[in-house]
Order: structure tokens, then C-alpha cells, then sequence
């Protein structure tokens, strides 16, 4: 079964600073990869989605896809204190659209 | 636009009870799923539905738990008997059902079983 790991735990950053979150995968098939972010107490809203190597940008947000490295990373550019969230990193395989979450990294931005 | 909503979004139980928690998925969406999701497992897989039909019923969850889908735009998951180790937050998501369009999430339900 497909494991997704992902680090820091924790995270804390001063607002305007870079904050890079990592994902590692295990299954080499995987070709589906997403960025949820969660406000406490609320659902979950998808922030960007990446299917090949490389890197994709949503205003903020870029993910960077490795996948001979089986790892996907998060950053987050000019983080302001509303970006104060738990970050999570979904994996899949299109072919059965099982989704495979990590345990999430918990960011805090302060002022 | 609606986007998925889920009713009650907090439901107390007593042990024992038979709790049905909601799900309106988005109009038009041919996937939904729900999680279950704790601080200690994280989010796990409670079912999966493809045009109403059920594609995974997330195994270890079958004995108590009970997701259906009687219409497109309405789903129910059912706990009988709910036990206080059910006490988490339940998301229900919704998806076109296409490779390269995200779940959509509700706000969850939030169960504390006494």
C-alpha cells in the first residue's frame, strides 16, 4: 500500500519568508499530486495540482514534482498569518482514483 | 456555486446509538468519497462511489459503517453501533471523476460519541 510521508511536522515562519513543505511517496506509479490546505475546524481546499516533473505555480503556491525521487515539495511565497493552516499532500494513480494522504505539516506564519 | 455540503456539522452520540451523517456533493460530480479523519490516523478511506455505485467500501471500516447512495445528489453514511472510538471528523468530497480535477471537500461532521 502506497505510504506518504511528509515533513517537517511543524512548521513556523515570519510573514514574508519562503516555507518549503516536502512529501515523499512510495509507489513509483503515481501520477497524480495535490496540496490540500486545512483551517482549523474546516474542510479541506486544494491549492494546486501536479501531474508530470517539473514544477506549477497557483499565484502563491508552486509544487515541484520529482518523480525518480518519489517526492513532491510545497512553496509558499510571501506567507502572510491567513496561511496559518495544516498543509496536506495527496497522492493517486488515476487509473483507480484512490487518494493516499499524508499526516500533514502544521504551518504557522507570525506577523 | 454550492459546493458539498454536510449536515449535522456536530453531532454528539451515546454509545450504542445508530448516527446517519449527510452528504450533498456537488451537482453534476460522479465521484464521491468519504473520509474519516483523526489527529492520531489521519484521513482514511471510508467509501468510494462512481455513478452510485460503490468501488471500495474501505475494508477494516465494513462492520459498523454503511455508506449509501440512493440519487447522485445525496449520499448517507451510517454508524450502527457507534462506539466512543468513532469520535473524529467525518469529510465527505465530490469529484467530476476526471484525472485532472480535484476532490471538493465539505466542512465535515464532527462526531464525539459519549
Amino acid at each position: 500500500q502506497q505510504k506518504v510521508q511528509q515533513s517537517p511536522e511543524s512548521l513556523t515562519v515570519s510573514e514574508g519568508a519562503m516555507a518549503s513543505l516536502n512529501c515523499t511517496f512510495s509507489d513509483g506509479t503515481s501520477n497524480n499530486f495535490r496540496w490540500y490546505r486545512q483551517h482549523s475546524a474546516k474542510g479541506l481546499e486544494v491549492l494546486v495540482s501536479i501531474f508530470s516533473d517539473g514544477e506549477k505555480e497557483e499565484g502563491r503556491f508552486t509544487a515541484h514534482l520529482n518523480r525518480a525521487n518519489l517526492h513532491v515539495s510545497l512553496h509558499i511565497r510571501e506567507p502572510q498569518p491567513s496561511d496559518s493552516a495544516v498543509y496536506l499532500c495527496a497522492v493517486s494513480i488515476t487509473s483507480n482514483n484512490r487518494i493516499f494522504f499524508g499526516d500533514g505539516t502544521q504551518l504557522v506564519v507570525k506577523p | 456555486d454550492a459546493g458539498v455540503t454536510q449536515t449535522p456539522r456536530h453531532e454528539v452520540a451515546e454509545k450504542g446509538q445508530t448516527i446517519i451523517l449527510k452528504c450533498e456533493p456537488v451537482s453534476g460530480h460522479n465521484d464521491l468519497f468519504w473520509y474519516r479523519q483523526t489527529k492520531i490516523q489521519g484521513l482514511e478511506l471510508l467509501s468510494y462511489f462512481r455513478s452510485k455505485s460503490l468501488m471500495e467500501d474501505g475494508g477494516a471500516f465494513k462492520d459498523r459503517f454503511k455508506a449509501e447512495m440512493l440519487n447522485s445528489s445525496f449520499s448517507t453514511l451510517k454508524i450502527q453501533p457507534t462506539e466512543p472510538k468513532d469520535s473524529a471528523v467525518y469529510l465527505c468530497a465530490s469529484s467530476p471523476g476526471t484525472e485532472y480535477q480535484a476532490p471538493l471537500f465539505g466542512e465535515g461532521t464532527r462526531l464525539s460519541v459519549l
